[in-house]
């Protein structure tokens, strides 16, 4: 069964420092998301992509944040200058979309745990 | 208000019963609905979605939608010891934003 890869599963870095997460989605999926999740917390939505662009995305993703398909499988997520409270499980997730017989349902991969020192 | 409430937990039930979860939304305008589960230190696993008005059933699970009071809900029949976990209502708004709630934790005890 397809499945959302994500690598690293744990990320430690220091404050200040960039970090990019990787994401690999379902392969004919259209969409793909990344959320956050603070130990303890609830799931948090930060940003959707779309036909190579933000589709939409969360007052959390400011402009630290940006995201990236460099290529037709991988889908990154890079914090520019990390700060402590950024430390959390980050998830990536994809679903087909909206087209004729697709739906949204969303697929979450195993997620990044990154801790920021 | 929440964008995204859930019945506060924790639910505890005996193995075999019925366990309900609900939760309510706060943009009318949604209109697709979601139910994951979490086990802790994993990922969300979807197991039911709801579009329409109604009912939906899969399995053991039957997810609920009522738009007009804007509550959807999730039943676990003969609930089981390995259902135990967090369950997450998601609402997915449109350009692809989805809002989750802060999931009702359920322990189903043997």
């Amino acid at each position: 069964e397809p499945e959302v890869t994500q690598t690293p599963s744990h990320q430690v870095t220091q404050m200040g420092q960039e970090v990019i997460l990787r994401c690999v989605p379902i392969s004919n999926h259209l969409y793909f998301y990344w959320y956050r999740q603070i130990l303890g917390q609830k799931v948090e939505f930060l940003v959707s992509f779309y036909n190579n662009e933000i589709s939409e995305k969360s007052e959390i993703f400011d402009d630290q944040f940006s995201v990236e398909r460099p290529d037709g499988s991988n889908f990154t997520l890079k914090i520019r200058s990390t700060k402590l409270e950024d430390s959390a499980m980050y998830f990536c997730a994809s679903s087909a979309g909206g087209l004729a017989g697709a739906t949204y349902e969303q697929y979450f991969g195993p997620g990044t745990r990154l801790t920021v020192t | 208000q929440k964008e995204v409430e859930q019945n506060s937990g924790p639910l505890s039930v005996p193995e075999g019963a019925i366990a309900s979860l609900n939760c309510t939304y706060s943009d009318r305008g949604s209109q697709s609905f979601f139910w994951y589960r979490q086990y802790s230190g994993k990922s969300p696993e979807l197991i039911m979605s709801i579009y329409s008005n109604g009912d939906k059933e899969d399995g053991r699970f039957t997810a609920q939608l009522n738009k007009a009071s804007q509550y959807v809900s999730l039943l676990i029949r003969d609930s089981q010891p390995s259902d135990s976990a967090t369950y997450l209502c998601a609402v997915y708004h449109n350009a692809g934003k989805s809002t989750f709630g802060d999931g009702t934790t359920l322990t189903v005890k043997p």
